[in-house]
């Protein structure tokens, strides 16, 4: 099973609300990301997990708080978000981080921010 | 720097031929992964085929074939037998180690649409 799955599918938000976008994976993969992408262009990283321990965060703001609270889940809490913010949110796993494994992603959630 | 380079922003292909989308990186590191992923318009990355840096062959999984050369540092993809569920965003991209793990770079896709 290479499935990652991630909900919501869609998610509106105005900027004063707190939502959190959940992913999940079962393949016993020790790595998992998450990725920004707008429209026509490719995924930007943002936050790094490797066994459970934040490994990279590419300067995201901290309207954006990644949790991980076992090895098979990734969240990432939202808070005031800014229009601007509004992209596809995709969640991603891996083998591990060290190596050069392919990345299995999710569906995706686009997120509006009104 | 940019790491993965896709020139190709567009392309168009006839209903059960072969077209390759074109793929250049840059690293000086000695181990890597280059990987091909298409995104439909529903948003999901699918994985389609991976080459390893120290890989001899090339790689190919059912229609895909990564053609590798390595002194060029080129990974080109090619879709044989071309099918209208083949129309999706087609994105390069390259895993490296580096000192804070590993490090994955996306080019900037290439959007193929295969006409009936």
């Amino acid at each position: 099973d290479t499935e990652v799955t991630q909900t919501p599918k869609h998610l509106v938000m105005g900027m004063t609300n707190k939502k959190s976008l959940k992913c999940e994976q079962h393949m016993g993969h020790r790595a998992m990301y998450w990725y920004k992408q707008k429209a026509k262009k490719p995924p930007e990283l943002m936050f790094v997990y490797s066994y459970e321990k934040l490994s990279i965060n590419e300067s995201v703001p901290s309207r954006f708080s990644p949790e991980c609270p076992n090895s098979s889940l990734l969240n990432l809490h939202l808070h005031a978000l800014q229009p601007e913010d509004s992209a596809l949110y995709l969640c991603a796993s891996s083998q591990a981080l060290a190596g050069n494994y392919e990345q299995y992603f999710g569906p995706g959630t686009r997120l509006t921010v009104t | 720097a940019q790491k993965i380079t896709q020139t190709q922003p567009g392309m168009f292909v006839q209903e059960k031929e072969a077209v390759t989308l074109d793929c250049t990186y840059d690293t000086s590191d000695p181990s890597y992964g280059l990987f091909w992923y298409k995104q439909p318009s529903s948003g999901e990355m699918i994985f389609l085929i991976y080459q390893g840096s120290y890989d001899q062959q090339n790689a190919t999984e059912g229609r895909y074939s990564l053609n590798f050369q390595k002194a060029r540092k080129s990974a080109n993809l090619v879709i044989s037998a071309s099918q209208l569920g083949d129309s999706a965003m087609y994105f390069c991209a390259m895993s490296y180690i580096s000192n804070t793990g590993n490090q994955f770079y996306f080019g900037t896709g290439t959007s193929l649409t295969v006409i009936p």
